[in-house]
């Protein structure tokens, strides 16, 4: 069963730095672009950031682009995604998602919820 | 980048009564005679699901009274026969560039 399981979430204040998990299991993850998108409380989905499966190509949303930091080790099936400069309009639940084919989503992970507050 | 535009915001339907969700592009998605358009459901506390891939092509699993169509800069979302499990926001998503965007989704509620 493919799964993706996002940890690392949690409060942290304005201008302070988070790091999130995404651990993939029942695929070949180095074969897959992976994706993280993010949908702050009551709003809609935002796509965030993207790396190619050898991490060659990393693409940032322009609202992240300097802040966020996406990687990933392919030896521990493992997607990260680094945030610094934090914002309280960063705050959201972030989805880790396997990018198929050309380019659309599935399976998304449960999600893990950033709250950016003093 | 691409803009997409759902209506309604929202809408209520019957059991067993047509939803119907429009999406519309801000340009063609149409490339090599293949739409680059998904549509997904998010059901209250869980995560988007994928129905449909390029514009009408449904997901294993998903049941058949989902039918995605269109092309070009609009497009489709179609539940024939509402069930109470359909309850759910509705998204359509462009992947035919980077950003990938996505429509600001439809509530679909039981009238």
């Amino acid at each position: 069963e493919v799964q993706l399981v996002e940890s690392g979430g949690g409060l942290v204040q304005p201008g302070g730095s988070l790091r999130l998990s995404c651990a993939a299991s029942g695929f070949t993850f180095s074969g897959h672009w992976m994706h993280w998108v993010r949908q702050a409380p009551g709003k809609g989905l935002v796509w965030v950031s993207h790396i190619s499966g050898d991490g060659g190509t990393i693409t940032y949303a322009d609202f992240v682009k300097g802040r966020f930091t996406i990687s990933r080790d392919n030896a521990k099936n493992t997607l990260y995604l680094q945030m610094s400069s934090l914002r309280a309009e960063d705050t959201a639940v972030y989805f880790c998602v396997r990018g198929i084919g050309s380019g659309w989503f599935d399976p998304w992970g449960q999600g893990t919820l950033v709250t950016v507050s003093s | 980048d691409i803009v997409m535009t759902q209506s309604p915001d929202s809408l209520a339907v019957s059991l067993g009564e047509r939803a119907t969700i429009n999406c519309k592009s801000s340009q063609s998605l149409l490339y090599s005679n293949k739409d680059f358009l998904a549509w997904y459901q998010q059901k209250p506390g869980q995560p988007p699901k994928l129905l449909i891939s390029w514009a009408s092509t449904r997901e294993s699993g998903v049941p058949d009274r989902f039918t995605g169509s269109g092309s070009g800069t609009a497009f489709t979302l179609t539940i024939s026969s509402l069930q109470t499990e359909d309850v759910a926001v509705y998204y359509c998503q462009q992947y035919y560039s980077t950003p990938q965007t996505f429509g600001q989704g439809t509530k679909v509620e039981i009238k």
